[in-house]
């Protein structure tokens, strides 16, 4: 698997959009940019994932350069529900499985 | 859909027992499913990756006699934490991959072991 880059940790106001940045320097052609979230003492959430184009769904949206050398994960309104650990991670295609790094602990505070 | 069961949710034995933890998909039907572990504080790492009627294949490092896994069937595997010791405390997390989609992988909630 590619390898990815991280924040260790983030803060973000409750209501504010929360940008959460991702470095895959070395993602290959066919790789795509997954996101899961793990809540404490629960298993990892699937968030969202895209290939080369932009993505929105229901809990996020997913910007990824033209180069797609590093992405952003944006939750538009975060909430104290989406304190968490974010996890960015490339992989050849869906169903592979996933090799988790450090991820950035996002923290929602009022 | 593409809902993951783990149970149980948390377990507490005494060192030299077994334990089994199961792992289901309940809407659909799994190839493979995938062990994790846990340690606080720490990011999950791969213990095995489990396919249906086959053996398991263990990464570097995991005891394949102390980690019985078991994938009978399309929809359930289990994972045996044979004579355990209090070092096996952890959290077990499980995932499955949907049969022919390319979907995500979905993941169950895990399983909080506790080894006295």
């Amino acid at each position: 698997d590619a390898k990815t880059t991280q924040p260790p940790s983030m803060d973000c106001a409750e209501g504010r959009a929360a940008n959460l940045p991702c470095n895959h320097s070395t993602i290959s052609g066919n790789e795509y940019v997954y996101w899961y979230r793990q809540i404490h003492s629960q298993g990892p959430q699937y968030i969202i994932h895209g290939l080369k184009n932009n993505e929105t769904n229901e809990m996020a949206s997913l910007i990824i350069t033209e180069d797609r050398k590093s992405s952003t994960l944006i939750l538009p309104h975060a909430t104290l529900r989406d304190t968490a650990v974010y996890y960015c991670i490339v992989i050849p295609n869906a169903g592979n499985m996933l090799t988790f790094g450090g991820g950035t602990r996002l923290m929602v505070k009022p | 859909g593409a809902v993951v069961s783990q149970h149980p949710s948390w377990v507490i034995c005494k060192s030299g027992t077994s334990v089994k933890i199961e792992c289901r998909s309940l809407d659909f039907q799994a190839t493979t499913m995938f062990w994790y572990r846990q340690f606080p504080k720490k990011s999950l790492m791969l213990m095995a990756t489990s396919n249906e009627g086959s053996k398991a294949t263990y990464e570097q490092g995991v005891e394949k006699d102390k980690f019985l896994i078991n994938h009978a069937s399309l929809t359930l595997s289990t994972l045996t934490v044979t004579s355990a010791h209090p070092e096996d405390s952890s959290f077990y997390i499980c995932s499955a991959l949907r049969q022919g989609g390319n979907s995500p992988l979905h993941f169950g909630n895990g399983t909080r072991l506790t080894v006295t």
